[in-house]
């Protein structure tokens, strides 16, 4: 079945670490989403991907960085720059020609900041 | 400003009552496309039903509809004969023409008692 793959579901990270949350999708979408998940703030953008090899900033891009080499992978990295790292990151695609439908989401990974 | 706005933080249905989830947005543009989604604790985001801007008719899924009222920029979610499955975190959310970016509102919290 198509989907999209989301690991590590739990991560930890160190104050000062870059960490690498990987999303992967055999959707043959197109279009790849990161969001970030606070409690009681629902989800804010952090990066998209309409083609390989192009990405643009969300509106809290800021200490996340992305690339985006094969049609099926936009990992992205959590670098020691973002200093509030612990929230819940969701990993989306979407197929642009199909304008009626909404997202696919992976199931997450949850990072936390010990 | 908020794009979505959900106000109910938390809501309580007996089971196989019908329940309905506030939701407004604030657009300028006339074309868009409105969500919802459901969250379980197992964190994925599952779509439920979409509305079109244009659509004359409210969208209907099952168990689900969308009282779509467009003078008043509302999107309700109405669940009908609730089940115990349905307890989760429930996001109304927005896309506007370019399609590059939802918007989501902060989430009801439904449980749904037996």
């Amino acid at each position: 079945d198509g989907g999209i793959t989301q690991s590590p579901k739990y991560l930890f990270r160190k104050e000062g670490q870059n960490v690498t949350l990987s999303c992967e999708q055999n959707l043959n979408h197109d279009a790849m989403y990161w969001y970030r998940q606070d409690p009681g703030q629902g989800l804010r953008l952090i990066y998209y991907s309409q083609i390989v090899n192009d990405f643009q900033k969300g509106d809290i891009a800021e200490g996340y960085s992305v690339s985006r080499e094969k049609k099926e992978s936009f990992p992205l990295t959590v670098t020691s720059a973002q200093k509030n790292p612990t929230a819940f990151y969701l990993c989306a695609s979407r197929d642009p020609r199909g304008p009626n439908y909404g997202y696919t989401f992976g199931s997450g990974t949850r990072l936390t900041v010990v | 400003a908020q794009k979505i706005t959900q106000t109910q933080p938390g809501m309580f249905v007996q089971e196989k009552e019908a329940v309905t989830l506030d939701c407004t947005y604030d657009t300028s543009d006339p074309s868009y496309g409105l969500f919802w989604y459901k969250q379980p604790s197992s964190g994925e985001m599952i779509f439920l039903i979409y509305q079109g801007s244009y659509d004359q008719q409210n969208a209907t899924e099952g168990r689900y509809s969308l009282n779509f009222q467009k003078a008043r920029k509302s999107a309700n979610l109405v669940i009908s004969a609730s089940q115990l499955g349905d307890s989760a975190m429930y996001f109304c959310a927005m896309r506007e023409p370019t399609g590059n970016q939802f918007y989501f509102g902060t989430g009801t919290s439904l449980t749904v008692i037996p």
